[in-house]
């Protein structure tokens, strides 16, 4: 079965550029891929999505921060978003995207801004 | 902007309890693209509807999902300790786009 791992900094200072990779174990890195977050105390916001072509989607409010990439060789895809600041502090989670919804998730890895 | 999620609901074991999930024409009301996920703390979300009503192999008959105009629920039927989390909507928003609800804290009394 899928399985997807995030890693990631774990904490960073204002300003800085966050770089995040999920890691797709059990099957082949195709189709949709999404991130999403979650900062303390807060609900689930949807950054965006990649296919395995590289297209790209982004939520309107982050669109001027946000890159996202894929590198099907090493079955991963990855979260840049720049300028980090204190409210970027969350849960970043990866997902799988299929159809029109998310399946599976992986565990979720903690940034934390802070300066 | 966020769906619209009831803060808390809560029910006694046995009891049924229906979270909504209120959003507009351009998400709820106008694809029939709602999920809903359960998400226990430190865990990984799983998803417990899809397309509205559909239920993923493995999810207990007890959830089921529906709609009406721009407002989704999620009704747990013969509510169980375990299902006691924090349970998200998210709807498909157009242009390959989508937005989750402000989320709500299930408890069994």
């Amino acid at each position: 079965q899928v399985q997807l791992q995030e890693s990631g900094p774990g904490l960073m200072k204002p300003s800085e550029t966050l770089s995040l990779s999920c890691t797709v174990s059990g099957d082949s890195i195709s189709g949709f891929w999404s991130w999403i977050r979650q900062p303390p105390g807060k609900g689930l916001e949807w950054i965006g999505q990649i296919h395995e072509t590289g297209v790209t989607s982004y939520t309107p409010s982050l669109k001027s921060r946000v890159t996202m990439s894929i590198d099907t060789s090493k079955n991963q895809f990855s979260l840049k978003l720049t300028s980090m600041a204190a409210e970027d502090t969350a849960i970043y989670f990866c997902a799988r995207h299929r159809g029109y919804l998310f399946d599976p998730w992986g565990q979720g890895t903690l940034v934390t801004v802070s300066p | 902007s966020a769906l619209t999620q009831p803060r808390s609901v809560s029910g006694s074991p046995g009891q049924s309890v229906t979270i909504s999930c209120t959003g507009t024409s351009s998400d709820v009301a106008g694809h029939n693209y709602v999920s809903w996920f359960q998400h226990h703390p430190g865990k990984a979300p799983k998803l417990m509807i899809y397309d509205v009503t559909k239920r993923p192999s493995g999810v207990p008959d007890r959830f089921s999902g529906s709609k009406s105009g721009n407002t989704a629920s999620l009704t747990i039927s013969g509510l169980q300790a375990e299902d006691e989390a924090d349970y998200y909507c998210c709807s498909y928003a157009g242009s390959s786009t989508y937005v989750f609800g402000t989320g709500t804290t299930v408890t069994v009394l």
